[in-house]
């Protein structure tokens, strides 16, 4: 079985400052990760996600992440945020032997503040 | 729009009573997915179609739930005797095949009161 645990349930950061949004997950076999994004009566968008090869991933909007496997942690970060980034951020992983499900965690709520 | 769309996007019902909700994924899409969002949680799997063969369903999956995809295009989604329980976003998801990307509609929510 697989979980993802996101360590923050709101992030609130200046304009144009840096962000990190944590995420930590457990899973017995491998696991494909992955980061989505909900803006305010949207649905969920993919920012980006890590299959194999390079631990670093960049997606969508400026956003990067950077897989862990000995912590175990796939965290988001974005050197400079905008007012337009607000939204609820989703960590979630799929295992590879699933064809199916994805475990997300439970959200960040990021706030940017002018 | 070819976006995966969701009707309706609100629903308010009393319980006890029964609910349907309908998923239309995108076109050529043959994997359909169905999520559950509490308020302050991620979305939950319920239950995947690929075509018209429901493949898998999640413990959370009462039988008071019922999903089909009868031609392997929308789907439909019905709740009986609702509880207050119930409440939640609803959210469908599609994909081309299960290695590709689940591409999510904006949902319907439900109100059970």
């Amino acid at each position: 079985a697989q979980s993802v645990t996101q360590l923050d349930s709101q992030v609130p950061v200046f304009e144009e400052a840096p962000v990190e949004l944590r995420c930590n997950y457990s899973s017995s076999v491998s696991v494909y990760l992955f980061w989505y994004v909900q803006y305010p009566n949207q649905g969920l968008q993919l920012l980006l996600k890590y299959l194999s090869g390079s631990t670093l991933v960049k997606g969508i909007n400026g956003f990067e992440a950077e897989f862990n496997k000995s912590q175990t942690s796939f965290h988001l970060r974005k050197p400079s945020v905008h007012i337009s980034d607000t939204a609820e951020y989703f960590c979630a992983v799929r295992a590879y032997s699933s064809a199916s499900k994805i475990i997300f965690g439970s959200g960040t709520r990021l706030s940017i503040r002018p | 729009d070819t976006g995966v769309s969701q009707n309706p996007r609100h629903k308010i019902t009393k319980r006890g009573q029964n609910v349907t909700f309908r998923c239309d994924p995108i076109s050529e899409h043959n994997r359909l997915y169905w999520y559950r969002q509490t308020l302050g949680q991620g979305p939950e799997f319920l239950t995947y179609f690929q075509n018209e063969a429901q493949l898998e369903k999640s413990r959370l999956l009462s039988d008071r739930f019922s999903a089909e995809r009868p031609k392997g295009s929308f789907s439909t989604l019905e709740i009986q005797r609702t509880e207050q329980g119930d409440s939640a976003m609803y959210l469908c998801a599609s994909s081309l095949n299960e290695n590709n990307e689940q591409f999510f509609g904006p949902g319907t929510r439900l109100t059970v009161l």
